[in-house]
């Protein structure tokens, strides 16, 4: 049963390009996370996101970062107009059920460095 | 508003136990406490979780106070591979909004 998968692993963009994270779930999950963690710090939430909703989107910048979790495909973290700030690692998990009640297991991660 | 607070870093000899404390003294009797840890350059790996008995599994034990104020994470025979940051969170049994918290956990470095 393969893990969470997290594509790229790592990403180069310029300031002012666009990031295209993605993550797919473990099989049989249904309910997906992503976490942002900036270089010498913990884990910060972003956004939770079930098939085809977002169910919590509080930790999310209200600009520039977008997410889905189409009905097929993988869960798509959007980060345009990149700036050097962005500069983090990115975590994906996923859960098989109803939200935080749930252990959440994570994805390796992709490392964003805006140049 | 930190729900958890671990100790920054400790130590420990490869081969012997590692003891992790975690204080949680506002948890809610519907709140579980888990344990994470992250590699270096590694996603966040699943450890054990409890909500108020002692739990054990291939990994680790957890010793949870009757209390339930505090608990310690154990790694009974530590190896160089077990150096890692160790996240210790609350989390609810139940549905209802809720925003998980990382902390900065505790930086345990097992030397040879």
């Amino acid at each position: 049963n393969a893990g969470v998968m997290q594509n790229p692993r790592h990403l180069v963009r310029r300031r002012g390009q666009e990031a295209r994270l993605r993550c797919s779930p473990m099989k049989g999950h249904s309910h997906v996370y992503w976490y942002r963690q900036l270089p010498e710090e913990g884990l910060k939430f972003m956004v939770y996101l079930q098939k085809e909703n977002i169910i919590d989107e509080s930790g999310m910048p209200k600009e520039r970062f977008s997410a889905e979790f189409p009905k097929e495909g993988p869960s798509i973290l959007r980060i345009q107009q990149v700036v050097r700030g962005d500069s983090a690692a990115y975590f994906c998990a996923s859960s098989p059920r109803q939200g935080w009640t749930d252990t959440q297991y994570f994805g390796p991660g992709t490392r964003l460095t805006v140049l | 508003d930190a729900k958890t607070t671990q100790p920054t870093s400790m130590d420990c000899a490869e081969g012997r136990a590692a003891n992790l404390p975690c204080n949680h003294s506002t948890i809610s009797g519907n709140e579980y406490v888990y344990w994470y840890r992250q590699i270096h350059s590694q996603g966040p790996q699943y450890i054990i979780h409890g909500l108020k008995n002692n739990e054990t599994n291939e990994m680790a034990s957890l010793i949870i106070t009757e209390d339930r104020k505090s608990s310690t994470l154990i790694l009974p025979h530590a190896t160089l591979r077990d150096t890692a940051v160790y996240y210790c969170i609350v989390r609810p049994a139940s549905g209802g909004s809720y925003i998980p918290t990382f902390g900065r956990g505790t930086s345990l470095i097992v030397h040879p």
